[in-house]
């Protein structure tokens, strides 16, 4: 079974600063999908980024950058030029590509993210 | 954007009694499931569901629950005899065919007293 951990309970940074969440994970298969989901007080879960394991090139969206080790089962998002509203709980989650396993994501313990102005 | 939509956004029940949680997955969708988040904890994978009939449960998802697609449009979670400890955040996701992306759905806030 797949296993996603979150070592960083909570996170804080000040506003315009950049700030790295860490997740690591545990798979046999070499086909998957990750992602990192934001979940603001409204208990919303918010897609916010997602990486292809077949890629190796780290997707960005934005302000929202990953790196991720395939090798080393590693995918932190970073943060850049952080704002107040980018304090939430932050999820990373996993899940195998493919088949209709595809949707049964296994997500993290997640991270609270505090910004301070 | 097209939503999942989740109602009611919160339930209060007694133990012992019957609840339905309903979900308007996204038109075109052919894969839904539910997840469930108590409160503090991480999310968790409930139930898939694909072509009417349930395609992957999990170890929480016992005799208890059960999921329906009654029409077109809706998809339902019942959870026949309430505990205390399904008190949770339930919440509706759904996706097509070949688009490797979740649409979530805002939740629905169960409360069991």
């Amino acid at each position: 079974a797949q296993t996603v951990t979150q070592s960083q309970p909570e996170m804080s940074v000040q506003e315009a600063e950049t700030v790295t969440l860490s997740c690591t994970y545990d798979t046999s298969e070499s086909d998957y999908y990750l992602f990192w989901y934001k979940q603001p007080p409204s208990r919303q879960m918010i897609l916010v980024i997602r990486q292809e394991a077949y890629k190796q090139q780290n997707a960005t969206e934005n302000r929202f950058s990953v790196n991720f080790q395939k090798a080393a089962k590693s995918f932190s998002l970073k943060i850049s030029d952080s704002q107040l509203g980018d304090a939430a709980m932050y999820f990373c989650a996993y899940v195998n590509a493919g088949g209709t396993s595809y949707g049964k994501l296994t997500f993290g313990q997640g991270t609270i993210l505090t910004v301070h102005p | 954007e097209p939503e999942v939509t989740q109602t009611p956004s919160h339930q209060v029940t007694q133990m012992g009694q019957e609840v339905i949680l309903r979900c308007v997955p996204i038109s075109n969708h052919l894969y839904f499931y539910w997840y469930r988040q108590i409160l503090g904890q991480k999310v968790e994978f409930l139930v898939s569901f694909y072509n009417n009939e349930i395609s992957e449960k999990s170890e929480i998802f016992d005799d208890q629950f059960s999921v329906e697609r009654p029409d077109g449009s809706n998809f339902t979670l019942k959870i026949r005899s309430t505990k205390l400890e399904d008190s949770a955040m339930y919440f509706c996701a759904s996706r097509t065919t070949g688009v490797q992306k979740l649409f979530f759905g805002s939740g629905t806030q169960l409360s069991v007293l």
